[in-house]
């Protein structure tokens, strides 16, 4: 059974940096063709797909976040974490990790930028 | 990177058909038989419904179909029930650097 949970703040203040971690079960990011991804949504607005991390390491960014974001992973504890700098009040949202088919998401956390 | 296209609300009544499109550009949609597509009720993260723009994932019902055309890919509800009343978006694999992008979403109504 594959599962997917974010964790971290729920608030952080303008200007600083947030980090969220993924912890997933039921596969592993060293399997050939397996990725992480996070996505979010802004209250009631679309998804956006933020950053992707694969098997081998490769990294593909947002074109439009790609300066603010980092994405790792680390194999032997099952999670992927990600970083995002310079936060804003538009960066509010729920943030969701996902298996790169996009077949297996996590619950979501939401992440309000306010001072 | 822009989001595919995809009209804001469809609406149906039930047991009637309804097709939501979703419009990209030769880098995504029309590129890649790699689209997929989501339905998401409030407050409840994405579930997949359609991947590589025809196949159904075990489980999601047969009342779901997917098609493309060039660069543009529809979802077809057939047989319109209560319960399909969400969001639904639409996401292709793209030449950029993302890989993925996100269409615009569209809320299904059932009248």
């Amino acid at each position: 059974q594959i599962t997917l949970k974010e964790s971290g703040p729920t608030l952080v203040k303008p200007t600083q940096t947030l980090t969220l971690t993924c912890t997933f079960s039921g596969f592993s990011l060293s399997t050939s063709g397996v990725g992480v991804g996070w996505i979010r949504q802004p209250p009631g607005k679309a998804l956006e797909w933020l950053a992707l991390i694969y098997w081998d390491d490769d990294k593909r960014y947002s074109p439009s976040l790609k300066s603010r974001l980092t994405i790792t992973k680390d194999t032997s504890k099952n999670q992927v974490v990600l970083t995002m700098t310079n936060m804003d009040p538009v960066d509010t949202a729920t943030y969701y990790c996902a298996h790169s088919l996009g077949d297996y998401w996590g619950q979501g956390t939401l992440v309000t930028v306010s001072s | 990177q822009s989001a595919l296209t995809q009209p804001a609300s469809v609406s149906g009544s039930p047991g009637q058909s309804i097709t939501i499109s979703c419009t990209g550009t030769s880098s995504d949609v029309g590129g890649y038989n790699y689209v997929s597509w989501y339905q998401q009720h409030p407050g409840k993260a994405p579930k997949l419904m359609i991947y590589d723009v025809s196949n159904r994932p075990s489980g999601v019902s047969n009342r779901f179909s997917g098609s493309k055309s060039g660069n543009t890919a529809s979802l077809t509800i057939s047989g319109l029930q209560a319960e399909d009343e969400a969001d639904y978006y639409c996401s292709s694999y793209t030449s950029s650097s993302t890989p993925y992008v996100f269409g615009t979403g569209t809320k299904v109504t059932v009248l």
